[in-house]
């Protein structure tokens, strides 16, 4: 089975654009969820979709949002960059809930200047 | 605030050491403990999903305890090597969803 795939893998985006990533989860897994990585803060959940409902979300601004496809791809925007935006933005899927493993992507790594 | 709280930040020890890293989480409302190994460069690595209490899970020469009543697990390495080399994370499941609380992390350094 192919892996969890993320697009693009680096960006490089000026404060106050906009900037959408892609995952695409492991055939059959219905479950994508999104994490932030910054220097100091550890992985950050930001939210977690399963069968295109958004079914849990972290502790962000309104500028971080996603959505799933019915295909299971999903996609996270977040608007109105800020510099503290800079981070490694992992996606991960999984076939169950909590107790399912999560397999995560390559992550795509934002620079905001 | 859900705290997942994991010690040593850091270790260094030689090859064919032991070690052992503890995490600590909530008692309440438990689902699921993960343990993920994530080396430099890469993405991270799924080692253990445990559910009950007094689950031990093992995967060659690495092992991990769960003790939900008082919140803890310890993951255990035995003769640590050089390609052990890595951060350890532990990640805690309050629901049956997919949203997993990280701790941040106990990063191995193993010298030859």
């Amino acid at each position: 089975k192919a892996g969890v795939t993320q697009t693009p893998r680096y960006l490089i985006k000026t404060r106050g654009q906009q900037v959408t990533l892609s995952c695409s989860p492991i055939s059959g897994h219905r479950s994508v969820s999104w994490y932030q990585q910054t220097p100091g803060q550890g992985l950050q959940f930001l939210f977690e979709y399963f069968s295109e409902t958004q079914r849990n979300k972290g502790n962000f601004p309104g500028r971080f949002s996603g959505r799933q496809f019915s295909n299971s791809r999903s996609e996270m925007n977040v608007s109105t960059l800020e510099l503290g935006d800079s981070a490694l933005y992992l996606c991960a899927s999984s076939g169950l809930g909590a107790t399912g493993t999560q397999y995560f992507g390559p992550g795509t790594r934002l620079l905001v200047l | 605030i859900l705290n997942v709280e994991q010690s040593p930040q850091s270790l260094h020890v030689q090859e064919g050491d032991s070690t052992n890293f503890t995490c600590s989480f909530p008692s309440s409302n438990f689902y699921a403990l993960h343990w993920y190994r994530w080396e430099t460069a890469k993405s991270p690595e799924a080692l253990f999903v445990m559910t009950l209490n007094g689950d031990e899970k093992k995967k060659g020469r690495i092992s991990a305890t769960l003790n939900t009543k008082e919140g803890y697990s310890y993951l255990y390495i035995k003769g640590s090597q050089p390609e052990d080399s890595a951060t350890y994370l532990c990640a805690y499941g309050s629901s049956n969803t997919g949203k997993l609380i990280f701790g941040q992390g106990t990063t191995l350094q193993v010298k030859p």
